[in-house]
């Protein structure tokens, strides 16, 4: 099956740990992104990557953190930084030709 | 800054009848909109999209609307079913790396 995980579908988290969430996709898509959705909120752009080695800060990138080091993945990371981190964490995969978003599943983390 | 709306009460129909939801952005002029359905836990899907250029698009039974001058866009289902229901978010294309989604409208049908 082509498409994008993410893994895993639920995650608890004690306050002040470090958690990273997995997303891997198997389209050959270049570019990769990550949004946290909250009740009520649309989706908000936390990292995003163009290309290998490469990637920005979307507009709530603080408290998080990224690495793309394979076209395939594209790992999160929940830093004891971000103040109020459970929410529901969704990974996409970006085509161009019609510009379309591809989503995983989701990661849904909660802080206990 | 740019900004998109979508009504954020609920939308309860009978099946059988038409569903519309609406979309408004202000502060920017996008060369589309998208619309995408969000299921409760899941990831959005990709529906439709349309060009600033095209006036309507469907797709079975999806019709999607795009007015430039009302800056509204307006996503239909007809003969609407109970597995329609779900939530569906518009989004445009907010400069060449992102796109911004609006909170998404719930649709639910009813038997």
């Amino acid at each position: 099956d082509g498409g994008i995980t993410q893994s895993p579908k639920y995650l608890f988290r004690k306050e002040g740990q470090n958690v990273t969430l997995s997303c891997e996709q198997n389209l050959n898509h270049d570019a990769m992104y990550w949004y946290r959705q909250d009740p009520g909120q649309g989706l908000r752009l936390i990292y995003y990557s163009q290309i290998v080695n490469d990637f920005q800060k979307g507009d709530i990138a603080e408290g998080y953190s990224v690495s793309r080091e394979k076209k395939e993945s594209f790992p999160l990371t929940v830093t004891s930084a971000q103040k109020n981190p459970t929410a529901f964490y969704l990974c996409a995969s970006r085509a161009w030709d019609p510009d379309t978003q591809y989503f995983g599943p989701g990661t849904r983390l909660t802080v206990l | 800054s740019q900004k998109i709306e979508q009504n954020s009460e609920a939308l309860n129909i009978q099946e059988g009848k038409t569903a519309t939801l609406t979309c408004n952005y202000t502060n920017y002029s996008p060369a589309y909109l998208q619309w995408y359905r969000q299921d409760p836990g899941r990831g959005p899907v990709f529906l439709l999209l349309i060009r600033e250029n095209e006036k309507e698009k469907r797709k079975e039974r999806l019709k999607v609307t795009f007015d430039t001058t009302l800056k509204q866009s307006l996503f239909h289902i007809t003969a609407s079913q109970p597995a329609d229901s779900a939530t569906y978010l518009c989004a445009f294309s907010g400069g060449y790396n992102k796109l911004i989604f609006g909170a998404g409208t719930r649709l639910a049908v009813h038997p």
